[in-house]
């Protein structure tokens, strides 16, 4: 069981707009902690899609924003498209006694319809 | 542009021990503003934290696994390596190194991981 919880999967047709959502608790989202996310293209090794809660790394798209309330956090494709069919995470740090330093989010598969 | 790249066994037998390496390219790992970590994902599962380490030398390990691991540096070959002891079948994964922006703890560059898997 991960720390952020993530939905398995969302879905959504070409052109549409779907968000995901990561809820942590007081010891990492809600701490104020910035929220990573990661996209892992079938095969391929995780890319950093959006840093320090909604910064996007050069050649990371518009399509793709995320934004942070309270303990929870998400992340927004907009226009989507087949390319964007993938796994997201969502990241942070995280200060509980019993937590980890790093914390991911058990992972969203989007499809694309 | 960072590019990190694993190496080591792809097939390790049940009770030995697994050594993979991560050598890192277009930039000096011995940067103070970064940490150089290993995650794991098993088959079908999710991202997996180990551990990192930082060119001192100093390491932080995820509580959550059991102390098997071991996570070192070698600032003279621009690479850092993990160890796991004792392995077993659930140690079958795709083992990524990336390092880690210390101060936002995002993972910014990743290799491209290696999957290893326990068998005899």
């Amino acid at each position: 069981q991960s720390v952020l919880t993530q939905p398995p999967s969302v879905s959504g047709a070409p052109g549409q707009r779907v968000t995901i959502s990561c809820t942590g608790s007081r010891s990492n989202i809600g701490a104020g902690y910035d929220v990573h996310w990661y996209q892992q293209l079938p095969g391929a090794a995780p890319k950093l899609l959006i840093s320090g809660d909604n910064d996007r790394p050069s050649g990371v798209p518009d399509r793709f924003s995320g934004s942070k309330s309270g303990t929870s956090a998400s992340l927004a494709i907009t226009g989507l498209q087949a390319e964007d069919e993938a796994d997201y995470y969502c990241q942070a740090y995280d200060t509980s006694l019993t937590g980890s330093d790093v914390v991911f989010g058990g992972g969203t598969k989007l499809t694309v319809l | 542009q960072v590019q990190l790249q694993e190496s080591g066994p792809g097939l390790v037998k049940p009770s030995q021990t697994l050594s993979l390496k991560c050598t890192v390219s277009g930039g000096s790992i011995n940067s103070g503003g970064y940490d150089w970590s290993w995650i794991r994902q098993r088959p079908g599962k999710g991202l997996e934290w180990i551990g990192y380490v930082h060119y001192s030398g100093s390491t932080y390990y995820n509580p959550s696994l059991k102390s098997r691991f071991a996570i070192s540096i070698d600032t003279s070959k621009n690479q850092f390596s993990l160890r796991l002891s004792s392995v077993t079948a659930a140690d079958t994964a795709v083992y990524f190194c990336a390092r880690v922006v210390r101060t936002s703890r995002k993972f910014d560059f990743w290799g491209q991981g290696t999957l290893v898997t326990v068998s005899s």
